[in-house]
């Protein structure tokens, strides 16, 4: 029942270009997307979110991306430091539902 | 900036035994959710409290799982007698009106 799909495991980028980070989901009643970092041992933090009648989302060097007809997000990251370095989960939220649905995630490695 | 705390990092119990991981939630939050990660697995969605009851849980929330606000301050999940498939990272969240849920560092569970 994967319904949040992050197909790449890992991406390795090199400083100062750009990450894309792809999410694809199955299920039409998701109305509210959310894109979390985490670090080994710590919580998930919150990086940038979208509402599902918006198709752009940008804060500093983040930017979400939604194309409903697709059902598909990514996330870019410009430029990419060695701090991104970590993995990042999309989560996606049923209209009148609470609980959010994760991706299995994807390892972002930034290479010097 | 507030952030979702959690105690123990690390807690470690027998099978059969109870244990309760405590949450101190961001102080003027009203929705508290409690999420777990197998090692390997994805996030999943346990429970969401909101007003003194739970609003939302899922399949995985079954009958040896109770969440409690005890005072003003604290949220808890209790496993009444603890599984060896409920050894996993347990992360509280909370968020205000708005639908980002922010999480903190976790609480290792490590049933023997």
């Amino acid at each position: 029942d994967q319904q949040v799909k992050q197909n790449s495991p890992s991406l390795s980028v090199q400083e100062g270009r750009i990450s894309i980070l792809n999410c694809d989901y199955t299920n039409s009643m998701f109305d509210y997307f959310l894109w979390y970092k985490k670090y080994p041992a710590e919580g998930p933090t919150f990086l940038i979110s979208i509402s599902s009648i918006k198709d752009k989302n940008e804060d500093g060097r983040f930017t979400v991306f939604l194309n409903k007809s697709a059902k598909h997000l990514s996330l870019h990251i410009v430029p990419s430091q060695p701090g991104d370095s970590a993995v990042y989960f999309c989560a996606a939220r049923i209209g009148g539902a609470d609980g959010l649905t994760f991706g299995k995630g994807t390892h972002l490695i930034i290479q010097p | 900036e507030p952030e979702v705390t959690q105690t123990p990092s690390h807690q470690v119990t027998q099978m059969g035994q109870e244990v309760i991981l405590r949450c101190v939630p961001i102080s003027n939050h009203l929705y508290f959710y409690w999420y777990r990660q197998i090692l390997g697995q994805k996030v999943e969605f346990l429970v969401s409290f909101y007003n003194n009851e739970i609003s939302e849980k899922s399949e995985i929330f079954d009958d040896q799982f109770s969440v409690e606000r005890p005072d003003g301050s604290n949220f808890t999940l209790k496993i009444r007698s603890t599984k060896l498939e409920d050894s996993a990272m347990y992360f509280c969240a909370s968020r205000l009106a708005q639908y980002t849920q922010y999480f903190g560092p976790g609480t290792r569970l490590t049933v023997l």
